[in-house]
């Protein structure tokens, strides 16, 4: 079974602060998504990262993909309240059969 | 609204009873995946269908559960004799059947089982 980690698990930082949240695994993905979700509700779509090196930045958040497709990592500048939830990586198997979630990194932003 | 939709949005059951949930998947995707989603957990794959044909059902977590997809379009997940331990979030996504594409959530269901 592909299991992806994430680190830290849980994060609680001020306004204005930045943050680094990881996801890690020992397969290789053909892609991997991130995505946010808010309490009681699913998971919304952030990015998709297909190649190994890839950055892709959104607005206030920068995405990597390791260059060996295993990892990827979220920058977050300047944390705003807005950006409190559980932040989740998933990575699609090469045959694009399923994806797997990481175990998620709960991120408390206070004002 | 063409994204994925799910209803109910909550269920409460008591204990025993069956539940089904619904999902309608975005009209153009031909793959639908379940999963359920406990607090604080990363979702937990269950089951998938490539138009109605079920690819991937081992991950079920048991016998009471089953899902269908008999048109190809919506699907829906029952639950036998729930217990209390199914109490969760069920989330369906869907996505194009091309390796690596993203997949796209509902709102999920929350089950209560009391």
């Amino acid at each position: 079974t592909q299991l992806l980690e994430q680190s830290p698990q849980f994060l609680s930082i001020q306004e204005g602060e930045n943050l680094t949240v990881y996801c890690n695994s020992s397969s290789v993905f053909s892609s991997l998504q991130w995505y946010r979700q808010e309490p009681g509700e699913g998971p919304v779509l952030l990015v998709t990262v297909v190649t190994g090196g890839e950055v892709k930045k959104l607005k206030r958040l920068t995405f990597q993909f390791g260059d060996a497709r295993k990892d990827s990592s979220l920058h977050i500048t300047a944390a705003q309240p807005g950006d409190t939830g559980l932040y989740l990586c998933a990575g699609s198997s090469n045959t694009g059969n399923q994806f797997y979630f990481g175990t998620g990194t709960s991120l408390t932003v206070i004002p | 609204d063409t994204g994925v939709s799910q209803n109910p949005r909550h269920k409460i059951t008591k204990r025993g009873q069956n539940v089904t949930f619904r999902c309608d998947p975005i009209s153009e995707h031909n793959r639908l995946y379940w999963y359920r989603q406990t607090l604080g957990q990363g979702p937990e794959f269950l089951t998938y269908f490539q138009n109605e044909a079920q690819l991937e059902k081992s991950r079920l977590l048991s016998d009471r559960f089953s899902a269908e997809r008999p048109k190809g379009s919506f699907s829906t997940l029952e639950i036998q004799r729930t217990e209390q331990g199914d109490s969760a979030m069920y989330l369906c996504a869907s996505s194009f059947p091309v390796m690596g594409t993203e997949a796209f959530f509902g709102q999920g269901t929350r089950l209560t089982v009391v």
